[in-house]
């Protein structure tokens, strides 16, 4: 079974500022999804971004990017100039490339804007 | 399109009670799932649709619990004399083999 670990229940950072958020996963497959989500008060996860395993190229979306290390499992995020709305819980997940599995969540870190 | 849709928002129930939420996907989703999130977790995967089939099912899911899609639409949880341990914000998801879209939850809270 794959599991995911997020190690930082919570960090802080102050706006403006770029913040780091660590994800290690373990796998034993060789193709796969991984996912980062946002889960603000209201309680809706929003996808902030996404990678494929076989892609090479580490994904970003505006502020927001990814360094994928595969042979580390090792799969963080990193927001550039933070803003006070990206204070939420962000998840880490997993999907098996098969398609039909459920994503596998990490148990999340708690991201904290200082103004 | 409004997004995944669910209801109640919260449910406040007592111990022994049975509670059913109900899930509106997205109109042309064909992929539904369920997922149980408690305090300080992750959400953990309990059950998995395409269109009305159950395909996949948690160890998590037990048999006090159970899920439909009837018609491949709607989707409902049911969960039979509730216990305090089942108090989580219940989440439901749909896909069209791609991104996962989630609604805002149902909020359990078992006296």
């Amino acid at each position: 079974a794959q599991t995911v670990t997020q190690s930082q229940p919570e960090m802080s950072v102050q706006e403006a500022e770029t913040v780091t958020l660590s994800c290690t996963y373990d796998t034993s497959e060789s193709d796969y999804y991984l996912f980062w989500y946002k889960q603000p008060p209201s309680r809706q996860m929003i996808l902030v971004i996404r990678q494929e395993a076989y892609k090479q190229q580490n994904a970003t979306e505006n502020r927001f990017s990814v360094n994928f290390q595969k042979a580390a499992k090792s799969f963080s995020l990193k927001i550039s100039d933070s803003q006070l709305g990206d204070a939420a819980m962000y998840f880490c997940a997993y999907r098996s490339s098969g398609g039909a599995d459920g994503l596998t969540f990490g148990k999340g870190t708690h991201l904290i804007i200082q103004p | 399109d409004t997004g995944v849709s669910q209801d109640p928002r919260h449910k406040i129930t007592k111990r022994g009670q049975n509670v059913t939420f109900r899930c509106d996907p997205i109109s042309e989703h064909n992929r539904l799932y369920w997922y149980r999130q408690t305090l300080g977790q992750g959400p953990e995967f309990l059950t998995y649709f395409q269109n009305e089939a159950q395909l996949e099912k948690s160890r998590l899911l037990s048999d006090r619990f159970s899920a439909e899609r009837p018609k491949g639409s709607f989707s409902t949880l049911e969960i039979q004399r509730t216990e305090q341990g089942d108090s989580a914000l219940y989440l439901c998801g749909s896909s069209m083999a791609g991104e996962l879209f989630f609604g805002e939850g149902s909020r359990l809270t078992v006296l």
